[in-house]
């Protein structure tokens, strides 16, 4: 099976714009989860969606949003966009939304200048 | 919400000897910890999970400890080898939720 990935892999954008990210699930896979990773924070959970649905959000500003399609894939989006919004951004799938395996995709690293 | 600490931050082991890395959660509601292995500039690969009705599993060279009590639990590599040098990141959520909490990594090294 193909792994997860994500597009793009990388990203220069400058303040105030908006951005979206994209991944695809591992075939089968379900349910998809959204992480930060910078040098500061660490690994820090942004949302996860299950059949097209949020299920969970983590403690991020609402300029951060997401979503689902039919076939799993998940966007997600980022408004107006700040300097320390700069991070790799990873997606995670799984099976289910049950504590299970997640693995992850290689991450879109996006630059804010 | 949860808090997971991981430590140490950094560990130098010799080619052939032990490593262990501790992290405790602060939410006894959590029962499912895995580790991942994150290599410089690659994405976090699982490398070996546990649940709560579980207080040991090991794969190979890998072994993880769980201490419900103490809310604590440990990865453990045996025999060490260059490849193992990565940052290693413990994390913990509850069944029935996919939002993991991230200890803040250990950067280990081996020395060959």
């Amino acid at each position: 099976k193909a792994g997860v990935t994500q597009t793009p892999r990388y990203l220069i954008k400058t303040r105030g714009q908006q951005v979206t990210l994209s991944c695809s699930p591992i075939s089968g896979h379900r349910s998809v989860s959204w992480y930060q990773q910078t040098p500061g924070q660490g690994l820090q959970f942004l949302f996860e969606y299950f059949s097209e649905t949020q299920r969970n959000k983590g403690n991020f500003p609402g300029r951060f949003s997401g979503r689902q399609f039919s076939n799993s894939r998940s966007e997600m989006n980022v408004s107006t966009l700040e300097l320390g919004d700069s991070a790799l951004y990873l997606c995670a799938s799984s099976l289910a939304p049950s504590g299970i395996e997640q693995y992850f995709g290689p991450g879109t690293r996006l630059t804010v200048t | 919400g949860e808090n997971v600490e991981q430590h140490p931050s950094t560990l130098s082991v010799q080619e052939g000897d032990s490593a262990v890395i501790k992290c405790t959660y602060s939410d006894s509601a959590s029962n499912y910890f895995p580790w991942y292995k994150q290599e410089l500039g690659k994405r976090p690969q699982l490398i070996i999970d546990i649940r709560s009705n579980v207080g040991e599993k090991k794969d190979q060279r890998i072994a993880v400890t769980l201490n419900k009590t103490a809310k604590h639990f440990s990865l453990h590599i045996t025999e060490t080898q260059p490849e193992d040098s990565a940052v290693y990141f413990c994390a913990g959520t509850e069944t029935g939720a996919n939002n993991l909490f991230f200890g803040t990594g250990t950067r280990l090294t081996v020395i060959p």
